[in-house]
């Protein structure tokens, strides 16, 4: 079974800083996607970033960027220069079969950037 | 633009009641998913679509049911309301074809059950 563990429940730090949020996943299928999403106080979730699992390069976004390392089943999350707009639970979520499968999620991490 | 639209945005029910929650897309999207958000779980799969006339049960399944009668519309009911299923639904859509397999959710129904 398939299972997706976000172990920072909270995270605080101050505007500027870099944060990093982790997230570490179990699945026996070799082919598979790794998902973020954002969800600010409004409450909807956005969507930030898919990666299947033969494209191990780091991609960067502006101020974001993801590590994916298959070695150590981890996929993790970096904000560089947080901003307060940054503030918001942060969910990595799993999905088997090309993606058409259900999407397993981690617990969330709820991130607040201190102005 | 296309999108996904829940309804009611908010609902307080009784226990025992019979509550259908609205999902609408307009991506002509053939897989679509229900969610449900509770503190310390995060998200988990209740039912999900591939196409019109196929369900299929999700991890919380119990006391939930889905219909697929058209591509666009996926309702939830709660066929008896019970307090354990007070929470946050999201409806999800993706594209189904293997290829921009993202799902893109819907705003979210907070529902109280009383």
């Amino acid at each position: 079974a398939q299972k997706v563990t976000q172990a920072q429940t909270e995270i605080s730090v101050v505007e500027k800083e870099d944060v990093t949020l982790d997230c570490v996943y179990e699945t026996r299928d070799t082919t598979y996607y790794l998902f973020w999403y954002k969800q600010p106080p409004s409450g909807e979730l956005v969507f930030l970033i898919r990666r299947n699992s033969f494209d191990e390069q780091n991609e960067i976004s502006g101020r974001y960027s993801w590590n994916f390392q298959k070695s150590t089943s981890s996929f993790n999350f970096t904000i560089t220069a947080s901003q307060v707009v940054d503030s918001a639970v942060y969910f990595c979520a799993l999905s088997e079969n090309f993606g058409n499968e259900k999407l397993t999620f981690g617990t969330g991490t709820r991130l607040t950037i201190i102005p | 633009d296309a999108e996904i639209t829940q309804s009611p945005r908010h609902k307080i029910t009784e226990t025992g009641r019979q509550v259908t929650l609205a999902c609408h897309q307009t991506w002509n999207h053939n897989n679509m998913f229900w969610y449900r958000q509770d503190l310390g779980h995060g998200l988990r799969l209740i039912h999900y679509s591939y196409g019109v006339q196929d369900t299929n049960k999700g991890e919380v399944s119990d006391g939930y049911s889905v219909s697929r009668s058209n591509t666009e519309d996926l309702p939830l009911t709660l066929e008896s309301a019970a307090s354990s299923q007070t929470s946050v639904y999201f409806c999800a859509s993706s594209d189904g074809t293997g290829v921009l397999d993202t799902q893109y959710f819907g705003p979210g129904t907070r529902l109280t059950v009383l």
